[in-house]
């Protein structure tokens, strides 16, 4: 059990809706990353908060967007939803938000979009 | 940009053989490099990590040296385990950003 908890586990929705994923990091950590598992593009970074505000930014689409809330726990936010975006996705989190600090991950969300 | 190249799975191998699983990057500076492990259904979890040349990252048994010259970091274990099936992804952070830039995964079964 890394201490980065996600829910939901499952999330079953249809073409254009929009759907909210939450993440909780482990006790103390400032820094939270998301993360886009497909079996085509494979594990691709989303976007990374550090105690509220957004630091780094990746393969993130418009349609998706991503927040940090004081209690540190984050929410990523995916609207008028396609086909495509059928992924797992991981949230992650590290004491640091620098470089070369391990991330801990979640057990991720699976989003299937029908 | 960043990038970290694995050796294309499944592997299939027999328990108690010896495990090699290839990983080169390229990347600028000097970056840290990883080696994460993921079991079915379930998140990844970091088995080692470097985080600077000639480093040696090591745990339950696998280990990964940190090559600056050949830019690699080639994961080992001497005597693999059924328990040890699982998909394998090398992982680096380097200086031009924050976030884990990740190879494709290398999946591996071992079998009794």
């Amino acid at each position: 059990d890394s201490g980065v908890t996600q829910t939901p586990k499952h999330l079953i929705t249809a073409t254009g809706q929009r759907v909210t994923l939450r993440c909780s990091p482990r006790s103390g950590d400032l820094s939270v990353y998301w993360y886009q598992q497909s079996l085509d593009q494979g594990l691709q970074f989303l976007i990374q908060y550090y105690n509220g505000e957004e630091r780094a930014k990746g393969n993130i689409l418009e349609r998706f967007s991503a927040q940090q809330f004081p209690d540190l726990h984050s929410e990523l936010n995916l609207s008028s939803l396609e086909l495509g975006d059928s992924a797992l996705y991981f949230c992650a989190s590290s004491g640091s938000g620098g470089i070369g600090y391990e991330q801990f991950f979640g057990p991720g969300t699976r989003l299937t979009v029908l | 940009g960043d990038s970290v190249t694995q050796m294309e799975g499944p592997v299939t191998l027999s328990e108690e053989a010896f495990l090699t699983i290839n990983c080169t990057y390229t990347a600028t500076g000097y970056p840290s490099l990883f080696w994460y492990v993921q079991y079915p259904g379930e998140g990844l979890q970091l088995l080692l990590k470097a985080t600077k040349a000639d480093d040696k990252g090591s745990n339950k048994g696998f280990e990964a040296t940190y090559r600056k010259e050949t830019t690699s970091f080639h994961l080992e274990k001497g005597s693999v385990q059924v328990s040890d099936s699982a998909v394998y992804f090398c992982a680096l952070s380097s200086n031009s950003g924050y976030a884990l830039n990740f190879g494709k995964g290398t999946s591996l079964l071992v079998t009794p």
